[in-house]
């Protein structure tokens, strides 16, 4: 089955340092989304990438989706407090039957000291 | 607007047990896709139901099934409990088949 391959899996940053997570597929993919999971909670719809190349911004964070669509990372500059939670990427296959499966990566962890 | 609710949030159960997990999808939303997050195995993919089909499967025993009532209400059924049930267990409704996922507070199951 698809695979979502997700790394590092944990991050502790100084704040004001910036922060990549990477996300990889063993297959190409309709799409791509970022979720954010806050310590107890659940997870939050960051961004969704379609295109090929795509590259998007959310103040400071930024999204790439790769040229093969097999590829993602979320960069993150100048971390803050608020950063804090488990990035997770989630790669789009559809199947056959007109059925979804959101295939998610185990998620990078991040720990952001003052 | 409210959000994705899921019922109930915390069940203690024992081993050989069944449980039942209710979701009820924002209002409108007709995709309702259920998951298990654990510690170790991060989000797991269990099943997507859209207008009372199941759509899509992943890779868990038959001992969990779903299913989804015309109001896109859905419930989710474990069986015959194991102690590797034990997890949080997530549901999430969308529009359609490929926009973003709105998540419920889950259902935190332990099993004893």
């Amino acid at each position: 089955g698809q695979q979502v391959m997700q790394i590092p899996q944990y991050q502790h940053v100084q704040e004001g340092e910036d922060f990549t997570t990477y996300c990889n597929s063993s297959t190409t993919l309709s799409n791509i989304q970022w979720y954010k999971q806050r310590p107890g909670g659940h997870p939050v719809f960051l961004i969704q990438l379609v295109k090929s190349g795509e590259v998007k911004k959310q103040k400071r964070l930024t999204f790439q989706f790769g040229e093969a669509k097999k590829n993602s990372s979320l960069h993150i500059t100048a971390t803050q407090t608020t950063d804090v939670g488990t990035y997770f990427c989630a790669g789009l296959k559809m199947n056959s039957n007109s059925g979804y499966a959101l295939n998610f990566g185990k998620g990078t962890s991040l720990l952001v000291t003052p | 607007k409210a959000g994705v609710t899921q019922t109930p949030r915390y069940l203690i159960k024992t081993r050989g047990q069944q449980v039942t997990l209710s979701c009820s999808p924002i209002s409108g939303h007709r995709s309702v896709s259920w998951y298990q997050q654990t510690p170790g195995q991060g989000l797991q993919f269990l099943f997507e139901y859209f207008s009372e089909t199941q759509r899509n499967k992943g890779n868990f025993p038959g001992r969990f099934s779903g299913r989804q009532f015309s109001n896109s209400r859905s419930e989710m059924n474990v069986s015959t409990l194991e102690l590797g049930d034990s997890a949080l267990y997530l549901c999430a409704s969308s529009w359609g088949p490929t926009g973003e996922l709105f998540f419920g507070e889950g259902s935190r199951l332990t099993v004893l």
